[in-house]
């Protein structure tokens, strides 16, 4: 059975840092791998999303990296903002189901 | 495009009582789910389907039905309401139906449900 685990639970930090959330799985037979983020009381907001094949991908000041070999992901965001304060989760898809992590609530002071 | 569409967006209930919670998608996706998402327990897959006339179950199926007669629709209905069933359920939709291709998944705002 696929488990995702997220690292760390809850991180907080001062506005302009550039920061690091990680995403490991323990099925490395996964198609492929989804950031979200969600906002207190809201639904999830797809981030972004690294095909099976892929290494990394960019939107902005979010980027992912996979490594599928090893079972980890990371979303590093650069010039983080009070804005980006949320919970972010990370899913991986093996073509019956997403499995996500439990997620990190990131708090970004001003 | 509408995307996901969800409604109710909040539904109080008594126990025992039976309520069927409405799921549409206009992106000609394949693959409909439903979670749910518990304080402390994350997001759990209840039931999937993976075409017309396909459903399956997820992690926790126990107390909920699904069918999927149209590929625009999936709705999941609570056949007799208990108080375990308070929980916020989303449901997502993802894979195109005619190129197979997976774009990731899209989710719906969610259905707030509280079971009295």
């Amino acid at each position: 059975k696929q488990e995702v685990t997220q690292i760390p639970a809850a991180l907080s930090v001062p506005e302009g840092e550039n920061l690091v959330l990680n995403c490991s799985f323990t099925d490395s037979a996964i198609y492929n791998l989804q950031w979200f983020r969600q906002d207190p009381g809201k639904g999830l907001t797809s981030l972004l999303l690294i095909q099976s094949s892929q290494r990394e991908q960019t939107s902005g000041r979010l980027n992912a990296s996979l490594d599928k070999s090893s079972g980890r992901s990371t979303l590093y965001i650069a010039a983080s903002q009070p804005g980006d304060s949320a919970t972010y989760l990370c899913a991986v898809w093996d073509a019956r189901q997403l499995t996500f992590g439990s997620g990190t609530q990131l708090t970004v002071l001003p | 495009n509408a995307g996901v569409t969800q409604t109710p967006k909040f539904q109080v209930l008594k126990t025992g009582q039976s309520m069927t919670l409405q799921c549409a998608q206009d992106m000609n996706h394949e693959y409909m789910s439903w979670y749910r998402q518990d304080p402390g327990m994350g997001l759990r897959l209840i039931h999937y389907s993976v075409g017309a006339g396909i459903t399956d179950q997820g992690e926790v199926p126990n107390g909920y039905n699904v069918s999927r007669s149209t590929t625009e629709d999936f709705p999941l209905r609570l056949l007799s309401a208990a108080p375990s069933q308070t929980s916020v359920y989303f449901c997502a939709s993802g894979k195109d139906r005619v190129s197979g291709s997976s774009k990731g998944q899209f989710f719906g705002p969610g259905t707030r449900l509280t079971v009295l």
